[in-house]
């Protein structure tokens, strides 16, 4: 049974370019939630989707922007990239029934903006 | 506001001994409370949770959590620590009061527990 699965695994990118990071949720899942994390900082939540929408969104600008297909995989955008959004971007599946449910997260993306 | 406080940065424990880490938390409702465990260059890896029930929880590796509703506290704590263990643990909250059952998880900043031999 695969995990939550996150690509690239590393990615280095230059201020003011955008990137593209994916995730593929558990096995079973339907909601797939992002979550950055700065160095020495716990996870801060970026916006969560479930059924295609976004559902919640975190205190992030509008230069973060993602996407959830039929098959529950998400996508996060992030457009004119800034230093400090150099980061490791966690993606975590649940099923959303449980309220209870812990959240299934995946090894991350580490994002360097050069 | 909803918030997770970890007052040590740092725990260091021989191993075999007992080992604490600290979480308090503040919601405005009641708690759904979390740990998680972080190997360098990994995601988290869920522990344990407390839902509702018993005050003490037992969850992976032998870990075990005690909440405290009064103190709102949920302490981790094993009673005999490994090497092994060593990794960065968070603890979260989850405020299901807040009319959605999908509620995002809010993290403390980490507590970084090393055992030595």
């Amino acid at each position: 049974d695969a995990g939550v699965t996150q690509s690239p695994t590393h990615l280095i990118k230059t201020r003011g370019q955008q990137v593209t990071l994916r995730c593929s949720p558990k096995s079973g899942h339907d909601t797939v939630s992002w979550y950055q994390q700065a160095l020495g900082q716990g996870p801060q939540f970026i916006f969560q989707y479930y059924e295609e929408e976004e559902r919640q969104r975190g205190n992030f600008p509008d230069r973060f922007s993602g996407h959830q297909f039929p098959n529950y995989s998400s996508e996060l955008n992030v457009n004119a990239l800034l230093l400090g959004d150099s980061a490791l971007y966690l993606c975590a599946s649940s099923f959303r029934g449980g309220a209870n449910s812990p959240l299934h997260f995946g090894n991350g993306t580490r994002l360097t903006v050069t | 506001a909803q918030s997770v406080a970890q007052p040590e940065d740092q725990v260091n424990v021989a191993e075999g001994n007992p080992l604490t880490v600290k979480c308090t938390y503040s919601v405005s409702g009641n708690p759904y409370l979390f740990w998680y465990v972080q190997y360098p260059n990994r995601g988290l890896q869920f522990l344990l949770k407390y839902i509702t029930g018993d005050n003490l929880v037992k969850g992976s590796y032998g870990f075990e959590a005690e909440f405290n509703k009064s103190q709102t506290s949920f302490h981790l704590k094993k009673p005999s620590a490994l090497v092994s263990d060593s990794a960065l643990y968070f603890c979260a909250v989850r405020d299901i009061n807040r009319g959605s059952t999908l509620g995002r998880l809010y993290f403390g900043r980490g507590t970084q527990l090393t055992v030595w031999p």
